[in-house]
């Protein structure tokens, strides 16, 4: 069972023309939502981290939040540079006999921008 | 410009060959880890070591050795690889798996492995 998932999976939108990407989990005790940013043939690049629900973070067109379930990642007024896989991944409190450090990754969503 | 070096950033080798790939990190983190990835898939965690000691293998088969000698680098030798293991392989470092553990994981961009 997939403890992140990200939706939707794909996203084509106009230049300027602002959305949202979505990233629900289920894992109990979170420690921490971590969103990438990935271009082809690249590693993920670090975007935000976000602790608590209610907790917001920015960074020039892009803005991500958290609730008790799920984050979101705004895009406002993207343009043709934000086209890209955007990831989203969670680290949970360790319970008993599992692993450290330990990322649960979403799918991504492939978003892409066009002029 | 990523602050995790992996070299080389291509790498095409048969069955039979061995090989190594390199990863470096000059952030003073005491965590790396080693991701493969699959085109259009999220990585997945292959091994973490922390304080030059492994801590965590996700079962990855004996064909892959990974090997850190200091604490800024982290070496993944192959060998008699399938072609199913073509794929992207990714380092990532962080401060500290025990005590940060909230701190991001940093990724280089990878080793693209072609199997032949």
């Amino acid at each position: 069972e997939d403890q992140v998932t990200q939706s939707p999976e794909a996203l084509r939108l106009q230049e300027g023309e602002s959305s949202s990407l979505n990233c629900s989990y289920t894992v109990s005790g979170l420690r921490g939502l971590f969103w990438y940013r990935q271009d082809p043939g690249k590693g993920p690049e670090f975007l935000f981290t976000l602790y608590s629900a209610g907790e917001e973070k920015e960074k020039e067109r892009l803005k991500a939040t958290l609730t008790k379930k799920e984050s979101f990642l705004h895009i406002t007024a993207p343009k043709p540079e934000d086209s890209a896989t955007y990831l989203c991944a969670v680290r949970q409190l360790r319970p008993r006999g599992s692993t450290l450090g330990r990322l649960y990754f979403g799918r991504g969503t492939q978003l892409t921008v066009w002029p | 410009d990523t602050e995790v070096t992996q070299t080389p950033k291509h790498l095409v080798m048969g069955m039979t060959n061995k090989k190594s790939l390199k990863c470096e990190q000059h952030m003073g983190h005491r965590a790396m880890y080693w991701y493969k990835q699959k085109a259009k898939k999220p990585p997945e965690l292959m091994f973490v070591y922390s304080y030059e000691k492994l801590s965590i293998n996700e079962s990855v088969p004996s064909r892959f050795s990974p090997e850190c000698p200091n604490s800024s680098l982290l070496n993944l030798h192959l060998h008699a690889l399938q072609p199913e293991d073509s794929a992207l392989y990714l380092c990532a470092s962080s401060q500290d798996v025990l005590r940060g553990n909230n701190q991001p994981q940093h990724f280089g961009d990878g080793t693209r492995l072609s199997i032949l």
